[in-house]
């Protein structure tokens, strides 16, 4: 079955700097690439949606200049938060999206930012 | 029975027992509509999903109903078991499985051995 690879798995990091998360596709080429956010007992929130070597679409209120989004290959997106406050501390969560495959979870990465 | 948390209403079952989970959707555009299990710390994982065209869907020990005049999605669990305890999430989308997923607030089950 398909599977995406989310790295890391959880990540500290202090105020102010920047941190990428990765996910990659394992065994299929992912057109589309969803990027979801999760606060502790809440829902996964939609945060952008990108399709590989176009640029991102990002939700209503998800800042596209904090939460940069690459999708370079058919294998790999990246997301990057850029200068991390405490408020961005949360659950992120990639999904991919190729054909028949549906929707396929990424493990999920828990940032934490002191 | 079920109560309202913080965020997330609680679903509490014994083992063995039936478990049926409620989902309001919102988009009546919506086509395709997918139950997910989310275990703490991990990401979502695929239940069942059911189109638009159908109104019931039946996999192992597990039942999605769809009642598109009301916007209910319904997950049912049968002789639910320890294993099952979750936070459990419906999805929605348009565009067969093409648009973007939307999800629900969630339901957590908690079943007592």
């Amino acid at each position: 079955g398909a599977v995406v690879s989310q790295h890391p798995s959880w990540v500290i990091c202090k105020s102010g700097t920047s941190v990428k998360i990765e996910c990659r596709s394992l065994d299929f080429q992912a057109t589309t690439m969803f990027w979801y956010r999760q606060f502790p007992k809440q829902s996964l929130m939609l945060m952008a949606t990108s399709n590989e070597g176009s640029k991102a679409t990002y939700e209503q209120g998800v800042e596209k200049d904090k939460f940069l989004i690459n999708h370079a290959s058919l294998t790999l997106s990246t997301l990057t938060v850029t200068s991390a406050h405490p408020e961005d501390s949360s659950f992120y969560i990639c999904s991919a999206r190729a054909g028949d495959y549906g929707y396929t979870f990424g493990s999920g990465t828990r940032l934490t930012v002191v | 029975g079920e109560s309202v948390g913080l965020h997330l209403p609680t679903l509490s079952v014994q083992e063995g027992d039936n478990s049926i989970i409620n989902c309001a959707y919102s988009n009546s555009a919506s086509d395709y509509f997918i139950w997910y299990k989310q275990e703490s710390g991990k990401g979502p994982q695929f239940i069942i999903d059911i189109r638009s065209n159908m109104d019931k869907r039946q996999g192992q020990r597990v039942t999605v109903l769809l009642n598109k005049t009301v916007k209910h999605l319904s997950l049912q669990i049968a002789a639910t078991q320890p294993g099952d305890s979750a936070v459990y999430f419906c999805a929605e989308t348009y565009g067969g499985s093409q648009g973007n997923l939307i999800f629900g607030k969630g339901t957590k089950l908690s079943v007592k051995p």
